[in-house]
């Protein structure tokens, strides 16, 4: 089975841009999850869906972030407009039971916002 | 509030020896659940083990075994048999349950980590 999928790998932008980071769940998974980790604040959870519908948003800093999850295959996480304390490497993880499963991380977006 | 404590910044280990690495926590509920991680350099995050606050043995997946104390509130990790892959970052997470819609949830806190060097 494929993993859990993200897209970018890396990115690179200017300040007061647009960043869209993607995420393919492992397929079955109806939990979906997006962390940021940085250095001083570790690992940290933004949002969390089930079967697609926003469960708990209070990780997500500020107005500029939003996400979305319009199928059961595919969520963002977009950040506008971007500012250098955003970059981090940001994480998406899916599992069918976040109460006794292990959740599966994708690859993770290394964000750099100069 | 849920609260992971991994007092071991840095670990050093020489290859083959076993090595513990630390984790308490801190929590009035009384069904809970522990997670180990693995971050090596190249970031992936890769699940290692899981101990359930239920679980009557400890968990053992291949070299990998939990150190369960449900009293002293500590899940330690035991690697034995170090390898020079195991080098990374470990982290140790707790699931929480949050309510929502009158429903139960779980969602991971994630300790700050320790990093482990396997020394040939």
């Amino acid at each position: 089975d494929a993993g859990v999928i993200q897209s970018p790998r890396h990115e690179v932008t200017e300040m007061g841009q647009e960043v869209t980071l993607r995420c393919k769940p492992i397929s079955g998974h109806d939990y979906l999850f997006w962390y940021r980790q940085t250095m001083m604040r570790g690992l940290e959870l933004l949002i969390y869906f089930n079967n697609n519908v926003p469960i708990d948003d209070s990780g997500m800093p500020e107005d500029r972030f939003s996400a979305k999850m319009p199928n059961a295959s595919f969520s963002t996480l977009k950040i506008q407009p971007s500012e250098p304390r955003d970059s981090a490497v940001y994480f998406c993880a899916s599992t069918r039971d976040p109460r006794r499963q292990p959740q599966h991380f994708g690859d993770g977006t290394r964000l750099s916002i100069l | 509030a849920q609260k992971i404590t991994q007092t071991q910044p840095g670990m050093f280990v020489q290859e083959k020896e076993a090595v513990t690495l630390d984790c308490t926590y801190d929590t009035s509920d009384q069904s809970y659940g522990l997670f180990w991680y693995k971050q090596p350099s190249s970031g992936e995050m890769i699940f290692l083990i899981y101990q359930g606050s239920y679980d009557e043995q400890n968990a053992t997946e291949g070299r990998y075994s939990l150190n369960f104390q449900k009293a002293r509130k500590s899940a330690n990790l035991v690697i034995s048999a170090s390898q020079l892959g195991d080098s990374a970052m470990y982290f140790c997470a707790m699931r929480d349950v949050i309510i929502a819609g009158g429903t139960s949830y779980g969602k991971l806190t994630f300790g700050q980590g320790t990093i482990l060097t396997v020394h040939p």
